[in-house]
């Protein structure tokens, strides 16, 4: 069965430290990853993809892995920002095309105090 | 900053009435989707369509209907809301002739309350 797992549920830390999110993924055929920031009352928001041949890409302060053979990505999110308050959904492509299905995560809610 | 608007951000409404949820995008994006969203939960696809007098249903079984009489438009329609259908809706669309086809843009949902 197709499916996406976050880890953790939900996360507080405080501002100014780092913070890792975790993404496992059983979708097969595998055609991208993406994570999305989505704030409180508003859709989500694209913040990369990962492709089978990448490894590490970098958006500002938050840097995603993706290891394809465990089928496991992380999205690390550096100096953290009251900002960074939000849910991060991990979003699977078994296709990567028009006809492609996507498979979504349930989020990580992710909080940062001042 | 996404160009596509969903009206009304928040409606409560009693049990039986029909409701439309509107959804609009300037950007010229040829698919269109509905997902539905319960808090702590993944999104699931109720609705989606790949053009104009293009619909189809998603994963999600839904009571909802859709129409797509124009590029831009793309109306959910509940013709008696129940307390089941009380949840946030998502419209987004994305571009088939962009490389990143299935990068998806959200609008910032209409949050249904059945009574």
């Amino acid at each position: 069965k197709n499916q996406v797992e976050q880890s953790p549920q939900s996360l507080i830390i405080l501002e100014g430290k780092n913070c890792t999110l975790q993404c496992n993924y059983t979708v097969s055929p595998f055609s991208n990853l993406r994570w999305y920031k989505q704030d409180t009352g508003r859709g989500p928001v694209s913040l990369t993809i990962m492709t089978f041949s990448e490894n590490t890409k970098s958006n500002g302060r938050y840097t995603a892995t993706l290891d394809a053979d465990t089928k496991q990505s992380s999205l690390h999110i550096t100096a953290s920002q009251l900002s960074d308050s939000a849910s991060y959904i991990c979003v699977v492509s078994d296709r990567g095309s028009t006809l492609g299905r996507l498979y979504f995560g349930r989020g990580t809610q992710l909080t940062v105090w001042p | 900053e996404a160009d596509i608007y969903q009206t009304p951000r928040y409606l409560v409404i009693g049990t039986g009435k029909k409701i439309t949820l509107e959804c609009s995008q300037t950007m010229g994006h040829d698919k269109m989707y509905w997902y539905q969203q319960d808090p702590g939960m993944e999104l699931h696809l109720i609705h989606y369509s790949y053009g104009v007098n293009s619909t189809e249903k998603g994963d999600l079984s839904s009571e909802s209907t859709v129409s797509r009489i124009r590029t831009e438009h793309f109306p959910l329609t509940l013709e008696s809301a129940r307390p089941s259908h009380t949840s946030q809706y998502l419209c987004a669309s994305s571009a088939t002739w962009t490389a990143d086809n299935e990068k998806l843009f959200f609008g910032s949902g209409t949050q249904l309350s059945v009574l």
